[in-house]
């Protein structure tokens, strides 16, 4: 299994709380992304990144910010948690971004904002 | 609008019989994923293809690239299959992205 860990694998905080997702990895992979997974929706893409420093959005942005400051950790931050936040978030990492590369997943954090 | 349509949404199956998942998409693609993901579990990557067939243990994955689809096959299957299957594809321009059916939950029953 690829070496990718999520911190914390459970949290439930308030509305308007910050929350910070840590995702950790010991593979060495230049890319790094951020999901969410909701009922009646397909994995969506929040943000990713693809090194150090170089981060982009996804189709799902809104309301989150992330950091890289280190190849091995890619940080989720929701700056005010909103009750839509509430879902699972999975952190996966690629060696590049070339097509026929595949994404290996952590194994991802439940996040409830009441 | 999911560019990535799966079927079925749902499927029970008894222990042994030869399951089908069905991906189809919408756009030009350079590959095609499938993922396995367990109740409360992480998601596993079981294929990856761009054509042809592709074979692992009892799972045989397909594509067709001309009619834009894709089929999951599990011979004689196994309560331990249960799990809901996911394809991805990539799209567009942007080659690190990955578009994702909503998923297909198997249950297989002893």
């Amino acid at each position: 299994d690829a070496g990718i860990t999520q911190s914390p694998r459970h949290k439930v905080t308030e509305t308007g709380t910050p929350v910070t997702l840590r995702c950790h990895q010991t593979e060495n992979h230049r890319y790094m992304y951020w999901y969410r997974q909701d009922p009646g929706h397909g994995l969506r893409l929040i943000h990713y990144s693809y090194g150090v420093k170089d981060t982009d959005k996804g189709e799902v942005s809104d309301g989150y910010s992330v950091s890289r400051s280190k190849t091995e950790d890619f940080l989720l931050t929701l700056e005010s948690a909103t009750s839509s936040q509430t879902s699972v978030y999975f952190c996966a990492i690629s060696e590049s971004g070339g097509v026929r590369n595949e994404q290996f997943f952590g194994p991802g954090t439940r996040l409830t904002v009441l | 609008k999911n560019e990535v349509e799966q079927s079925p949404q749902n499927l029970t199956a008894q222990e042994g019989e030869f399951i089908t998942i069905n991906c189809s998409y919408s756009v030009g693609i350079s590959a095609l994923h499938w993922l396995q993901q367990h109740p409360g579990g992480g998601i596993v990557s079981l294929f990856m293809l761009s054509s042809g067939k592709k074979k692992h243990g009892r799972l045989i994955a397909t594509i067709n690239i001309q009619e834009k689809h894709s089929s999951l096959h599990i011979t004689a299957s196994h309560p331990r299959d249960s799990a809901v299957y996911i394809c991805a594809v990539h799209s567009g321009g942007s080659n690190y992205k990955l578009t994702f059916g909503k998923g297909t939950l198997l249950t297989v029953n002893p």
